[in-house]
């Protein structure tokens, strides 16, 4: 079946330290991946996404690069801000997914001055 | 351009009474429109998805259910309310037969049984 596994959390970095948030997935067929944000009290916003293997979304610093050979989509930003503290989620849609989307289990990640 | 409506915001409600939060999309048609709860600290959970007026597929055996009445108009109900429902509920489209598509959530509500 599809299943996205992400990275547990929380993660707590020091401003401007790198970051690395892991996602691997499992699905049939050939899905977009996505990543999206949430910000306390909010709904999810779409970070960036990718639609097949070897493109990489990009947005606000963050980067992901889908590959299909390790069946992964790591979230990656050189510099993280404390503005950039929120919850991460890992996701997958479309290939044999009858246009469910698929989320991982998020990610808290807190930023300290 | 698509927007995306989810009221109310915030709902305190004793365990027992009725629920209806209304979900609404503008500026498209025929959407895939999705139900999620957030429980505290914890990832989404699919809860109903619909690919049409009246065609609803439920994910998760409970005591919701949802209706979706109207092209762009989805409704997650409940006669009676659990303790376990309190939760963030979460309403979301996606455009239809477009797979790479992303999806696009409402606000949410924050719902709190006692």
């Amino acid at each position: 079946g599809n299943s996205v596994t992400q990275m547990e959390g929380p993660v707590t970095l020091s401003e401007e330290a790198f970051l690395t948030i892991n996602c691997t997935y499992t699905a049939t067929g050939y899905p977009s991946l996505f990543w999206y944000v949430q910000y306390p009290g909010e709904g999810l916003q779409l970070l960036l996404k990718a639609t097949k293997a070897d493109d990489k979304g990009s947005n606000k610093g963050f980067e992901a690069t889908y590959r299909k050979e390790t069946t992964s989509f790591h979230l990656e930003k050189g510099s993280v801000q404390v503005s950039d503290s929120a919850v991460y989620f890992c996701a997958l849609s479309g290939g044999n997914t009858g246009n469910q989307f698929y989320f991982g289990t998020g990610t808290s990640l807190t930023v300290i001055p | 351009s698509q927007t995306i409506h989810q009221w109310p915001a915030t709902l305190v409600q004793p365990v027992g009474s009725p629920l209806s939060l209304e979900c609404t999309v503008e500026g498209t048609s025929n959407p895939n429109l999705y139900w999620y709860r957030q429980a505290a600290g914890r990832g989404l959970q699919l809860l109903f998805y619909s690919v049409g007026i009246g065609q609803i597929s439920s994910e998760v055996p409970q005591n919701l259910s949802a209706s979706r009445p109207q092209d762009r108009q989805f409704i997650l109900s409940s006669k009676k309310l659990l303790l376990s429902d309190s939760g963030f509920y979460l309403c979301a489209w996606s455009a239809r037969g477009r797979g790479w598509t992303e999806a696009f959530f409402g606000q949410g509500t924050r719902l709190t049984v006692v």
